[in-house]
């Protein structure tokens, strides 16, 4: 059965500092791992898709890894700034006829100014 | 971009009564949809895979008598609890893939259930 596992459960930072979260997954055999961003009381919002095949993908401040074969992600965040608060999870997709997404717990970011 | 509409995005009720929710995929069709269910400081636990004109598929533990899914159109499914108890109070999302197995899955915004 896959288990996510994320790490830290929280973190709190100045702004401007530049953070990596950690994910890892006990099964390898997944199709894409995906990173959501949730605000207190709300829905989710995808930040980054890493299919299988992939290494790594950008967006802006946020660069997410994947290392498939040892079943671990990171998303680096750089500068960070207290609009980037919020709880981080880690998805992965593990399911060939459907397409659920298992998730980690999440880490809690802070972010002060 | 694809966005995934949930309504009502709060609601309370009374012990014993029924509550629908709605997702709507708003610009893209959904053959699939699934609905997750988080509590407090937990993982979001998938509760069901609903198909559009088939049953629903509901993982281990949850209750399909309980939990009624239906999956009418491309652009709907609802997750109705029944005779609901302060139990089943929880944050219930729902989500859709925007296009095939490997796409990345879209969110609503969520429905905050509170039942007194």
């Amino acid at each position: 059965k896959q288990e996510v596992t994320q790490i830290p459960a929280a973190l709190s930072v100045p702004e401007g500092e530049n953070l990596v979260l950690n994910c890892s997954f006990t099964d390898s055999a997944i199709y894409n791992l995906q990173w959501f961003r949730q605000d207190p009381g709300k829905g989710l919002t995808s930040l980054l898709l890493i299919q299988s095949s992939q290494r790594e993908q950008t967006s802006g401040r946020l660069n997410a890894s994947l290392d498939k074969s040892s079943g671990r992600s990171t998303l680096y965040i750089a500068a960070s700034q207290p609009g980037d608060s919020a709880t981080y999870l880690c998805a992965v997709r593990v399911n060939q006829a459907g397409t659920a997404l298992i998730f980690g717990k999440g880490t809690t970011l802070s972010v002060s100014s | 971009g694809a966005v995934v509409s949930q309504h009502p995005s709060r609601v309370i009720c009374k012990s014993g009564t029924s509550v629908k929710i709605e997702c709507r995929s708003l610009d893209f069709q959904a053959t699939t949809m699934f609905w997750y269910r988080q509590f407090p400081k937990q993982s979001l636990m998938l509760m069901a895979t609903s198909n559009e004109g088939s049953k629903a598929t509901y993982e281990q533990g949850v209750e399909k008598d309980k939990f009624l899914i239906n999956h009418a159109s491309l652009t709907l499914s609802t997750l109705t609890v029944t005779s609901a108890h302060p139990e089943d109070s929880s944050f219930y999302i729902c989500s859709a893939p925007e296009w095939g197995y490997n796409s990345p899955l879209h969110f609503g915004n969520g429905t905050r259930l509170t039942v007194t």
